[in-house]
């Protein structure tokens, strides 16, 4: 069974500030995806990144980066100097490998808010 | 850029009545999905879809729930009889390599 689980409910800082969000997950599968979506307000979900699982290189968009760490199945959003536009709810999600339906399984999702 | 659109975005519906949520996914994508979301709550699977069939389904997904691709371009929700706790927001989504979802169709039951 797949899980993923985001501890952190609720989340909030200063505008400019450093923001990591959080995600582990559980799978037995060895090919799997890694997912974040971001919700804002307005409530559709936008897809952020995916992830393999054979690719532990930490990636960086503009003020977005994560850490994907196999060894504490662990895959960890950081919003570098938040801006109040990053308000939302943010989704770890994770999809087994390559087989025709590949649902996603979401995690509980962090609120993230910006306060300026 | 291509998107999933979704009709109505907001549907209501007494209980009992059935429903119908539509989706047009993106057109060169071959999978696609019923997700809902419970408010405030987090994203649940509902179904997929491939090849013009169920592909998998969740336990959510009982014999109250049906899908269609009735026209290889919209893809269909039903709810036959609805209860209270069908309200929430359905999500389509579809995929080629990502799942890029649609607005959602927010669906209260009174």
């Amino acid at each position: 069974a797949q899980k993923v689980t985001q501890a952190q409910t609720e989340i909030s800082v200063v505008e400019k500030e450093d923001v990591t969000l959080d995600c582990v997950y559980e799978t037995r599968d060895t090919t799997y995806y890694l997912f974040w979506y971001k919700q804002p307000p307005s409530g559709e979900l936008v897809f952020l990144i995916r992830r393999n699982s054979f690719d532990e290189q930490n990636e960086i968009s503009g003020r977005y980066s994560w850490n994907f760490q196999k060894s504490t199945s662990s895959f960890n959003f950081t919003i570098t100097a938040s801006q109040v536009v990053d308000s939302a709810v943010y989704f770890c999600a994770l999809r087994q490998g390559e087989t025709s339906g590949s649902r996603l399984t979401f995690g509980e999702g962090t609120q993230l808010t910006v306060n300026p | 850029e291509p998107e999933v659109t979704q009709t109505p975005s907001h549907q209501v519906t007494q209980m009992g009545q059935e429903v119908i949520l539509r989706c047009v996914p993106i057109s060169n994508h071959l999978y696609f999905y019923w997700y809902r979301q419970i408010l405030g709550q987090k994203v649940e699977f509902l179904v997929s879809f491939y090849n013009n069939e169920i592909s998998e389904k969740s336990e959510i997904f009982d014999d109250q729930f049906s899908v269609e691709r009735p026209d290889g371009s919209n893809f269909t929700l039903k709810i036959r009889s609805t209860k209270l706790e069908d309200s929430a927001m359905y999500f389509c989504a579809s995929r080629y390599y990502e799942q890029y979802f649609g607005p959602g169709t927010r669906l209260t039951v009174t």
